[in-house]
């Protein structure tokens, strides 16, 4: 069973350097998230989606962007990089109903130097 | 907003004894939902327990219990003959339901650091 599978696991930029984080997921589910998750701190909600075509904002959305063309793909993408976004960045999926639980990938460290 | 406050950054337990986590969240909603995860160091996100608001039952899964209380807006997690293997920081979540216009989202505390002495 892969579950929520994200690529790459370990990720070095540079200032101004752009990347993409995939996220796929196996179990049907409508909804995808992404979330961060800095030293000390819980998870902060970039972006999140709740079916294809259909991606809202979260808590800490600026400097990222996402697509959802398939039920199973949830990609970030950061443009021009900043230290700022140094990071592990979560990818999670659920079912719609709000009693399911999430279902994370493994993350991503993510360095901006 | 909904706010979901840990207020103890870091707690230990001796094995085979007892810990509580403490988690309050700031609602005003009636229908909602409460997760613990557990994250050790291999940094996955593994789910412990949840609760539904409507339910008065504390929920329980094994050796892990939750205090629920709706009013006071507390949602408290205790471990039972704690093994080393309980090690890792624990998230509180909050979850809302759609039908009252809530945005489909977990919004998490910041966690709590379980350490468990041998």
């Amino acid at each position: 069973n892969a579950g929520v599978t994200q690529t790459p696991k370990f990720r070095i930029l540079k200032i101004g350097q752009s990347m993409t984080l995939q996220c796929t997921q196996d179990m049907n589910h409508n909804y995808m998230y992404w979330y961060r998750q800095d030293p000390g701190m819980g998870l902060k909600l970039i972006y999140y989606s709740v079916g294809a075509g259909i991606t809202d904002k979260g808590e800490v959305p600026n400097g990222y962007n996402v697509s959802r063309s398939t039920t199973e793909d949830f990609p970030l993408r950061l443009e021009l990089a900043a230290p700022s976004q140094t990071s592990v960045y979560f990818c999670a999926s659920s079912y719609a109903e709000p009693v399911s639980p999430l279902h994370f990938g493994n993350g991503t460290r993510l360095t901006v130097t | 907003a909904q706010t979901v406050t840990q207020s103890q950054p870091e707690m230990s337990v001796q094995e085979a004894e007892t810990v509580t986590l403490s988690c309050t969240y700031d609602t005003s909603e009636s229908d909602y939902y409460l997760f613990w995860y557990k994250q050790p160091p291999s940094r996955q996100m593994i789910l412990v327990i949840r609760q539904e608001a409507y339910k008065q039952q504390n929920a329980t899964e094994n050796r892990f219990s939750v205090n629920f209380q709706k009013a006071a807006k507390s949602f408290s997690l205790k471990i039972s003959d704690s093994q080393l293997g309980d090690a890792a920081m624990y998230f509180c979540a909050y979850r809302t339901f759609k039908s009252q216009g809530g945005s489909e989202k977990l919004v998490f505390g910041k966690g709590t650091k379980l350490t468990v002495n041998p």
